[in-house]
């Protein structure tokens, strides 16, 4: 069965201190991956989606970069967080099909920039 | 292209009904319906691929007219379970890429 596995839970950082969020995926292969963030008023926001390694398509134009160094691993990533980079990131992953198919979200990260 | 929810939240008594919409002023190839209890994950209920399909899960249903890029999820005879956030989604490239979801419909049955 696949799963996917998201952390670490919960992040504490300081303004100006780098990130780094991973994600992994098990039991599927060339899976579509995203990453979302949460935060209130503002549903579920697309920032990153990935159709393959090293493909990498960002929705937003934030200080966020995002990397897929092999093919059931996302990683997301800063260089220096902003007090408005706080909010619950997911990472997803769907089967790519030549149909559309649910999207299995991980248990997520809730990142405070303090 | 984020596509519209509405209402933005609505509060029940246990055992009535509850009609949440989504619209969309881009073409939609598909759509989804996932909910979320607070600090968890989403989880998905359905996806909705043909103009005029509808499906049901349990007591809650949805229906997609293509034509009108819309697309509403039903929910009867609520229950205390029913209870999280509603979002509506949809991948404007089809399968490839980017699903796109709404902000969210704030459900609350209350007892």
């Amino acid at each position: 069965s696949q799963t996917i596995h998201q952390w670490p839970a919960t992040l504490v950082q300081p303004v100006g201190s780098p990130l780094s969020l991973e994600c992994t995926v098990e039991g599927t292969s060339n899976p579509n991956l995203y990453w979302y963030r949460q935060a209130a008023g503002r549903g579920l926001q697309l920032l990153f989606y990935s159709v393959g390694i090293g493909q990498i398509s960002s929705e937003v134009p934030q200080n966020l970069s995002a990397s897929r160094p092999q093919d059931r691993q996302f990683i997301l990533s800063s260089k220096k967080l902003l007090l408005s980079d706080s909010g619950f990131y997911l990472c997803a992953w769907s089967v790519r099909t030549a149909m559309n198919t649910e999207a299995f979200f991980g248990q997520g990260t809730r990142l405070t920039v303090v | 292209q984020q596509p519209v929810q509405s209402p933005q939240a609505v509060i029940l008594r246990e055992g009535e009904d509850a009609v949440i919409n989504c619209s969309s002023s881009k073409a939609l190839y598909s759509v989804h319906w996932y909910r979320q209890k607070h600090g968890e994950a989403p989880v998905f209920l359905m996806i909705l691929l043909k103009g005029g399909e509808q499906k049901g899960h349990e007591k809650i249903s949805a229906s997609f007219n293509e034509k009108k890029q819309q697309s509403s999820l039903y929910l009867t005879a609520s229950q205390l379970s029913y209870s999280g956030t509603y979002f509506c989604g949809t991948a404007y490239g089809g399968s490839q890429g980017n699903l796109i979801f709404g902000k969210g419909t704030k459900l609350s049955v209350k007892p």
